[in-house]
Parts: structure tokens; sequence; C-alpha cells
């Protein structure tokens, strides 16, 4: 099947630094990727929808100007945690689906823990 | 937003035993997809089935559908220690978007 990575698969950083978070679609080419952040113990939350190419869109309550997410080819996208805060602390995992009503597919997920 | 309900929350069974969870959700579909999740780790498709489908099988997996109560349900047969794990209902709604269900623990005692 269809393979998707993340890294880093695990984070530690310092409050008010950035973090960047790779997602990568390894034998396929991905028109949109997705990114979802998870609490524990809890269901996914779609965050933004990335399309390559253009500007991502964000789900309400979703901060664009926080979480920035850049699509820039078919095999890439980047979600940065800006200024990070504990709160930001959480599980984030990436999909990446080849066009409009095909599956997605998962990354395996990166835990960011903001100290 | 989250449209999927899943219960029971838990669920503790022997080995060899059936497991079988429900979703219910609120707007129309173009599909229903149920997920396994290992603690801390991604999520593996397990079987998608479409919006116009009754019922599906894979392997020990059964899922069925009911558009007209807006529910779904995940039967696993005869049940692993392996098998233990989250699992989560995702709805593909007409945007083509993903909304998951809040998941159900399963815990398979040997």
């Amino acid at each position: 099947g269809a393979v998707v990575s993340q890294h880093p698969s695990r984070v530690i950083c310092k409050s008010g630094t950035s973090v960047k978070i790779e997602c990568r679609s390894l034998d396929f080419q991905a028109t949109t990727m997705f990114w979802y952040r998870q609490f524990p113990k809890k269901s996914l939350m779609l965050m933004a929808t990335s399309n390559e190419g253009s500007k991502a869109t964000y789900e309400q309550g979703v901060e664009k100007d926080k979480f920035l997410i850049n699509h820039a080819s078919l095999t890439l996208s980047t979600l940065t945690v800006t200024s990070a805060h504990p709160e930001d602390s959480s599980f984030y995992i990436c999909s990446a689906r080849v066009y409009r009503g095909s599956e997605q597919y998962f990354g395996p997920g990166t835990r960011l823990t903001v100290t | 937003s989250q449209q999927g309900e899943e219960d029971p929350q838990a669920l503790s069974i022997q080995e060899g035993e059936n497991a079988t969870m429900n979703c219910s959700y609120k707007t129309s579909i173009n599909n229903l997809q149920w997920y396994r999740q290992n603690s801390g780790r991604g999520l593996v498709h397990l079987i998608l089935i479409r919006s116009n489908e009754r019922e599906k099988h894979s392997g020990r997996l059964r899922v069925t559908l009911d558009t007209s109560k807006k529910s779904s349900s995940l039967l696993i047969t005869a049940s692993r220690a392996a098998d233990t794990a989250s699992y989560f209902c995702a709805t593909e709604r007409n945007d083509y978007k993903l909304s998951f269900g809040a998941g159900t623990t399963v815990t398979v005692r040997a």
C-alpha cells in the first residue's frame, strides 16, 4: 500500500520556539494532504487541508498564523508550529491522498512536547 | 468538526470472543471507514464501506452500515491479543474530508 512518512517522530522543544514537522508521500503523488491533531485518549481533529501549490484551508478554531502549512510539492507538506507553548503539546498526524475521493493514507504521527 | 460518536468507549474481552463496537454520525456521507490505532502510533486503515453498501467483510472483520439510522458497527470475530488497540470510525463527508469518532478502546485478555 501507499506509504506516508513523518519526520521527526518525536520532538521536544522549549516554549517560544518554532517546530517544523514534515509529511512525505513516499511512493505516490499527493495533490492533497491533511493535518490532524490528537490529544491523549482522544479522537483525531482535522486542523487543515493542504493542496499542492495553493494556500491551506484551516478548520474553524485553528489559528493559521500559529500553525503554518506549506505544500510545496506533490510529495511534501510541512506543518510549522510557531512560538510553541505547552498547550501545543500533542500528537500530530498527517494524511495524503491522490485525488478528491480517493483513500487517505496516514503517516505514523509526530509527538510534540513543549516544555 | 467531529461528527462520529462511538460506543462503547472501552471494551474488555477474552481472547477468542467477538468484539462489537458502534458508530453513529449526523450528516450525509460518501463512505464510512474504520481505523485501528495502537497506543502512541499511527492509524491503520481497516475497511471502507460506501454509502450504498450495507455490509462488508474483510478477514475477521465485519462492518455494517445503516444510512437510515446513520450508524455503523464493526465486529471483530475470534479476537486475539494483537487486536488490543483503539478503533475509530471516520466518515467521509460530501466535501471529501474525514470526521473521526471518539474511538473505542479494546482490550483483549489472553
